[in-house]
């Protein structure tokens, strides 16, 4: 079982669809969690922390859910630009990073 | 400007060649970490520092050397390349504080290729 698991999609989605990421991750000692978005190839930039709370951002919504180890991003009214690749990253503490596959989301006009 | 610098960004080799792809961060991070890229496997965790003179190991290591002389650069080695390190390599730094690093930012990537 991989550490960090992410539905790989591809998800199509209209403009103005609501879509939903779940990622699960393995070790329970995990300390810290983020969302990345990758365009096309290029480097992974910073989407949203994860806290235990749940944050929002924007159109952005991450929540995280330690008892059954899994964290979810939830975006609303999708935008052309939010095509990208969305990265689950996990600190498995001990300084060590664990990302996702990662999971592609395509939005159509 | 805050950033993260790889060089070369990219680069054709042929096995056992040894060669250095360098990193460079003017953030005064103390965490920094190199990953490849590889289709269908993500990004996985070559080798990490969390300060000068302090580096361990991710978990895709073997065939890879790294130093951490100076807070600002943590150079990747390739003491002898083989076709299987052909991939898409990605450094990135971090700060440190409050127990554990915080948000990575992402040098703009190496694309090696070893014939």
């Amino acid at each position: 079982r991989k550490e960090v698991e992410q539905d790989p999609g591809p998800f199509n989605v209209p403009e103005g669809a609501t879509v939903a990421f779940n990622c699960t991750y393995s070790n329970s000692a995990s300390q810290s969690f983020f969302w990345y978005r990758q365009d096309c190839r290029k480097e992974p930039k910073l989407l949203m922390s994860v806290y235990s709370s749940g944050n929002e951002d924007g159109r952005f919504t991450a929540q995280l859910n330690r008892a059954s180890q899994y964290i979810s991003l939830l975006i609303r009214d999708s935008k052309l630009s939010d095509s990208a690749t969305y990265l689950c990253v996990v600190n498995t503490g001990g300084f060590k990073t664990i990302f996702g596959a990662g999971t592609r989301l395509f939005v159509k006009a | 400007e805050a950033q993260v610098t790889q060089n070369p960004r990219y680069l054709i080799t042929v096995t056992g060649k040894k060669l250095t792809v360098t990193c460079s961060q003017n953030m005064n991070h103390e965490y920094m970490s190199w990953y490849r890229q590889d289709p269908g496997l993500g990004l996985r965790q070559i080798y990490y520092s969390m300060n000068v003179e302090v580096t361990d190991k991710g978990d895709v290591p073997e065939g890879y050397k790294v130093s951490r002389k100076e807070k600002r650069n943590f150079p990747l080695i390739l003491e002898s390349p083989s076709p299987n390190q052909t991939s898409l390599y990605f450094c990135a730094s971090s700060p440190f504080f409050g127990g554990t690093y915080n948000e990575q930012f992402f040098g703009p990537g190496t694309r090696l290729t070893v014939l």
